[in-house]
């Protein structure tokens, strides 16, 4: 199984500042015959179901803010919040789809400081 | 709109079984991939899984091979999860997720609880 591992585990940025989420994949995630990205980023708040937040690595879903952007190829990838505004505070997580089972990295609490 | 509704989560003892349903509308079912995904308390999210659009394929995290079964009737556009042998460590919110034809999960239902606890 592909070991989707994210950093840090949490962290705290201010209103207006940008944040950062890492994510390493255990294997590469990049397909060579479409040269695409398997991966995935979700937007999880408390008492909702996840939101799908970028797919193919870089491309954001439909109506998602574009103060959110993907990036990576391979094994690593980041998440980066511009401008963050309250409404961000979430869970975010990488999922890889390359292969089954498709893992989830461990979550990243972001926060207001 | 788009719009997935679980059911069949409730309290069950260790070793018993149960049976989640999640209905679809709003788009044409029998088109799309589907998935379950779950959340243990105080865990992130855990892909549990996912089936082809007419049920030739179906995958599944280790942990519950043998013991759950994705399955789906089109005609009802239903996508199901048979869970078998319940242990503890499946109490989780479960959620049924679409997924995207270009990848990840683009459409989910709001979760039912299962709690395995004698």
């Amino acid at each position: 199984d592909i070991v989707m591992t994210q950093s840090p585990d949490s962290l705290a940025v201010s209103l207006g500042e940008r944040a950062t989420i890492n994510c390493k994949s255990s294997q590469s995630v990049l397909y060579s015959s479409n040269n695409k990205n398997y991966l995935a980023w979700y937007q999880h708040k408390p008492g909702q179901p996840p939101k799908l937040v970028t797919y193919w690595a870089s491309t954001r879903e439909s109506g998602v803010s574009d103060r959110f952007s993907g990036s990576g190829s391979g094994t690593d990838f980041t998440l980066t919040i511009n401008n963050l505004q309250a409404e961000d505070v979430a869970i975010y997580y990488c999922q890889q789809y390359y292969s089954t089972p498709y893992t989830f990295g461990q979550g990243t609490k972001l926060e207001i400081k | 709109e788009v719009q997935l509704v679980e059911s069949g989560g409730g309290l069950v003892q260790p070793g018993g079984s149960l049976r989640l349903s999640c209905v679809a509308s709003g788009f044409t079912f029998s088109t799309y991939w589907m998935t379950w995904v779950r959340q243990a308390p105080g865990k992130g999210l855990e892909w549990v899984a996912n089936i082809q659009q007419f049920g030739s394929e179906e995958y599944y995290v280790d942990s519950v091979k043998g013991r759950f079964t994705i399955s789906r009737d089109n005609a009802k556009n239903t996508l199901y999860l048979q869970m078998n042998s319940l242990r503890a460590e499946d109490t989780a919110i479960y959620y049924c997720a679409r997924e995207k034809g270009n990848g990840g999960n683009s459409h989910w239902g709001q979760g039912t609880l299962v709690t395995v606890s004698s």
